[in-house]
């Protein structure tokens, strides 16, 4: 147990869907992160939150919106992906300043059918 | 090239052999971050470096980061089957608290 919770663990969902990945960190940190893993590539950062603020977007295509109503909680919405977008999505939140330690949650399985 | 280079990608290890992993990187390093991750699971922080010729150990891993703060490495003594997984190493290449990672090392440990 990291402090960042992730749900679903696991989405199957097809090309036309919107859904959403929903994480929530109970560390009281005010920066939150999106990562993509994928097979056989590192980890790639996609999106940053830091003071509920945008940070980076890490030139990622429009079908993946993220959300960050407050410092607790970051969205990622989908819609419209493609099945190469199928991949662990990774969230993960610390204090925003420079040194400090970052933690994971579990992820969430995407599968684009 | 990737800004961060892990070798090997995979290893394999008898129990209780000792063995080291090696994460090099083309820029200065503002923080060295080492995670494991079990495979479709979230990463589990294990040490983070950021002075040039720190070393840092929990239980039986020790990172280090070189003096020039550009390579590090960690190693495992006595190596146990709960060892087993993937070992990222992530860097702070901006000052920013935006990591990249390596490829990963596979550690496979044989009883």
């Amino acid at each position: 147990e990291t402090g960042v919770t992730q749900t679903p663990r696991h989405l199957v969902m097809g090309m036309t869907n919107k859904k959403s990945l929903k994480c929530e960190q109970h560390l009281g940190h005010n920066a939150m992160y999106w990562y993509k893993q994928s097979a056989k590539k590192p980890l790639e950062l996609m999106f940053v939150y830091s003071l509920e603020e945008r940070v980076e977007n890490n030139s990622v295509p429009s079908r993946f919106s993220p959300e960050c109503p407050n410092s607790s909680h970051l969205f990622l919405h989908l819609h419209t992906l493609q099945p190469e977008d199928s991949a662990l999505y990774l969230c993960a939140s610390s204090q925003s300043n420079s040194g400090n330690t970052i933690y994971f949650g579990e992820g969430s399985w995407l599968t684009v059918v | 090239s990737q800004e961060l280079e892990q070798s090997p990608q995979s290893l394999i290890v008898q129990e209780g052999k000792n063995l080291t992993i090696n994460c090099t990187s083309s820029k200065t390093l503002y923080g060295l971050y080492w995670y494991k991750q079990k495979y479709g699971e979230g990463l589990i922080f294990l040490m983070m470096l950021q002075k040039g010729g720190e070393e840092k150990s929990h239980e039986k891993i020790t990172a280090k980061l070189d003096e020039k703060k550009q390579q590090s490495s960690l190693h495992i003594t006595a190596s146990q089957p709960s060892h087993a997984g993937i070992y990222l190493c992530g860097a702070d290449i901006r000052g920013a608290q935006k990591l990249v990672f390596g490829q990963g090392t596979r550690l496979t440990i044989n009883p």
